[in-house]
C-alpha cells in the first residue's frame, strides 16, 4: 500500500528562521510528488511537481527537493505571509490517485 | 486568483433537500476530480472524470451524484445527506495521470 508520511506535525518558526519540512514515501513506480500550500478555507494551492531523485524546484523562499526515498521543502528567510499547512502527495501515474500526506502546519512568527 | 471556480462557497442544506454543486475550469484539462476534505485532514478522493467519463468512484454513497456535461463542467448532485457529510468540497482538474491537480477553493457544505 502506498504511504506517504509528512513531519514535523507541525513547526513554529520566527521571521528570518530557515527550516525544512520533510515527506517521506513508499510509492511503487513514483511518477510525481508534488508539493501544495493550503491556507484555512481555501483549496490547495500547487507549488511543485518533482519527477525524478536529484530534480529541485525553487521558488521565491521555497525550494523542493526530492530523493528516491524522501522529498523536502526547504524555507528560506520564512515571512509570516508563509504561514499555512503544507501538502506533499505523490503519484503512481498508473491512474489519477493520489497519496496525500497528512501536512505540515507551519506558523511564522513576526 | 485560482484556475477552478467552484459555486457556491457556502452552501447550508437540510437532510432531505436536494442541491448541486458546481465546478468549472478553462485549462483545457482532460480529467476533474471531486474530493471531500475534513478539518486538518487530507483531501479524499471522491470520483474523477477522464474525457467525461467517470474513471474513479471510491465507493462513495449514492447520495452523491457527480455529472460531467463536458470537458469544462463538473456537477456534485446532493440527496438526503447526513450530518457527517458536512465537509469542505473540493474540485480539481489535471491535464493527466501524472501532471499536477490543479484546486479550486471549495463549497464549505453544513448539513443541519
Amino acid at each position: 500500500e502506498d504511504q506517504v508520511t509528512q513531519s514535523p506535525e507541525a513547526l513554529r518558526l520566527q521571521e528570518g528562521e530557515s527550516s525544512s519540512l520533510n515527506c517521506s514515501y513508499t510509492v511503487s513506480g513514483l511518477r510525481g510528488l508534488f508539493w501544495y500550500r493550503q491556507d484555512p478555507g481555501k483549496g490547495p494551492e500547487f507549488l511543485f511537481t518533482l519527477y525524478s531523485a536529484g530534480e529541485e524546484k525553487e521558488k521565491e523562499r521555497l525550494k523542493a527537493t526530492l530523493t528516491k526515498k524522501e522529498s523536502f521543502l526547504h524555507i528560506t528567510a520564512p515571512k509570516p505571509e508563509d504561514s499555512a499547512t503544507y501538502l506533499c502527495a505523490a503519484s503512481r501515474g498508473s491512474n489519477y490517485k493520489l497519496t496525500f500526506g497528512k501536512g505540515t502546519l507551519l506558523t511564522v512568527n513576526p | 486568483d485560482t484556475e477552478v471556480t467552484q459555486t457556491p462557497k457556502h452552501l447550508v442544506m437540510g437532510m432531505t433537500n436536494k442541491k448541486s454543486l458546481k465546478c468549472e475550469q478553462h485549462m483545457g484539462h482532460r480529467a476533474m476530480y471531486w474530493y471531500k476534505q475534513k478539518a486538518k485532514k487530507p483531501p479524499e478522493l471522491m470520483f474523477v472524470y477522464s474525457y467525461e467519463k467517470l474513471s474513479i468512484n471510491e465507493s462513495v454513497p449514492s447520495r452523491f451524484s457527480p455529472e460531467c456535461p463536458n470537458s469544462s463542467l463538473l456537477n456534485l448532485h446532493l440527496h438526503a445527506l447526513q450530518p457527517e457529510d458536512s465537509a469542505l468540497y473540493l474540485c480539481a482538474s489535471s491535464q493527466d495521470r501524472s501532471q499536477p491537480q490543479h484546486f479550486g477553493d471549495g463549497t464549505r457544505l453544513s448539513i443541519l
